[in-house]
């Protein structure tokens, strides 16, 4: 699993509330990525990180921030959560080897907006 | 990045070899075929990857056509564990960074007893 861990695995939460949702990684790994799932939708890049306090957007930034002020830990927060952020969030990071780049997914975690 | 086309579902009986399709007919010369699986509920999990030539590791095989158009992933003795959604996915990859990655529908690989 690479050393990935997300928290919390699950989480339910009010519309308009604020959540935050970590990855954490032990190998030091410099790319980090949230992705969510939806049915029908594959997974969809939402915001990465290519370094400490270095993030950018992805497919579907809109309603997310994120940060990332130690190589270890990628935050992702919903500043005001809504019900179409109800999904299964996935953290990766990837790594560069002799015959190309892999990418490591975390377990995920299931965010329910009610 | 190129897109690619597999089918919707495939059936596999256990214990034999399950042999996964993906046409990905725009692929550019500096594109790799990448395959991940995800068992439900789970993240997805790298399978194994390639450019040109065949590939193979403890998990699975890729085989990918001479004018790379298309490529097959060879899982050689299917279990019940292998039953997931199996993403075939062609991109350019480099310097580390794997945003590039897309996952599309995949094929649901489901193995029988």
């Amino acid at each position: 699993d690479a050393g990935i861990t997300q928290s919390p695995r699950h989480k339910v939460t009010e519309t308009g509330t604020p959540v935050t949702l970590r990855c954490h990684q032990t190998e030091n790994h410099r790319y980090m990525y949230w992705y969510r799932q939806d049915p029908g939708h594959g997974l969809r890049l939402i915001h990465y990180s290519y370094g400490v306090k270095d993030t950018d957007k992805g497919e579907v930034s809109d309603g997310y921030s994120v940060s990332r002020s130690k190589t270890e830990d990628f935050l992702l927060t919903l500043e005001s959560a809504t019900s179409s952020q109800t999904s299964v969030y996935f953290c990766a990071i990837s790594v560069k080897g002799a015959g190309g780049t892999e990418a490591f997914f975390g377990q995920g975690t299931r965010l329910t907006v009610v | 990045d190129a897109k690619t086309t597999q089918p919707p579902s495939m059936d596999c009986a256990e214990g034999r070899a399950a042999n996964l399709p993906c046409n990905h007919s725009t692929i550019s010369g500096n594109e790799y075929v990448y395959w991940y699986r995800q068992i439900h509920s789970q993240g997805p999990q790298y399978i194994i990857h390639g450019l040109k030539n065949n590939e193979t590791n403890e998990m699975a095989s890729l085989i990918i056509t001479e004018d790379r158009k298309s490529s097959t992933l060879i899982l050689p003795h299917a279990t019940l564990r292998d039953t997931a959604v199996y993403y075939c996915i062609a991109c350019e990859i480099s310097s580390g960074s794997a945003r590039q990655l897309t996952f599309g529908s995949g094929t649901q690989l489901t193995v029988l007893p």
